[in-house]
């Protein structure tokens, strides 16, 4: 059964700082892995999507990476904004049964 | 216009009472899922349905039935509803049932009392 675990739960930064999210899945049978951002009261959006044949996606200040492998993705964000803060997740699988979902990291970015 | 949505935004309920949660997306997508976020704020599978047929059961207790009258729409119906369903309840899209991006609903807000 696939688990997806993010480190950290929750990260607190400056503005300006670049950061680090890391997740890592268990099987490594998957479709893609896709990064969203919550925000409270909100449903999800999608940041990057990178299927299983892809190394990494970048999207403006946003660069997710995925090692397969060794069951690794890292979600990295440039020059941090307060606009950022939100609640991170990672998701693997993808097609027919459906995402497993990271817990999420907690960031805020403080001004 | 929205892509996906739901209606409630929050519904607040009796234990034991029957209750439906709608979805409908005009993305003109095949594959629509239906998630459960608990307190804990994990987020995990329930449903998906592939042009109105089931894919995925998870073990959701058979009080919960979902219904596609089309591939547009994607309907959760539960009941008698417990004080463990008090949950969020995300409908997704998907152009298909081969891993593209998924695009969610903004979430139906359970609170069983």
């Amino acid at each position: 059964k696939q688990e997806v675990t993010q480190i950290p739960a929750a990260l607190s930064v400056p503005e300006g700082e670049n950061l680090v999210l890391n997740c890592s899945f268990t099987d490594s049978a998957i479709y893609n892995l896709q990064w969203f951002r919550q925000d409270p009261g909100k449903g999800l959006t999608s940041l990057l999507l990178i299927q299983s044949s892809q190394r990494e996606q970048t999207s403006g200040r946003l660069n997710a990476s995925l090692d397969k492998s060794s069951g690794r993705s890292t979600l990295y964000i440039a020059a941090s904004q307060p606009g950022d803060s939100a609640t991170y997740l990672c998701a693997v699988g993808g097609g027919a049964d459906g995402l497993t979902f990271g817990k999420g990291t907690h960031l805020i970015i403080q001004p | 216009d929205t892509a996906v949505s739901q209606t409630p935004k929050y519904l607040v309920t009796q234990m034991g009472n029957d209750k439906s949660i709608k979805c409908e997306q005009n993305l003109g997508h095949d594959t629509m899922y239906w998630y459960k976020q608990d307190s804990k704020k994990f987020l995990k599978i329930m449903f998906s349905y592939n042009n109105k047929e089931l894919i995925i059961n998870e073990t959701v207790p058979n009080r919960f039935s979902p219904k596609s009258p089309d591939k547009a729409h994607l309907n959760l119906h539960i009941n008698s509803l417990e004080l463990g369903d008090s949950a969020v309840y995300f409908c997704a899209s998907s152009p298909t049932q081969g891993g593209e991006k998924l695009f969610f609903g903004s979430g139906t807000q359970l609170s069983v009392l």
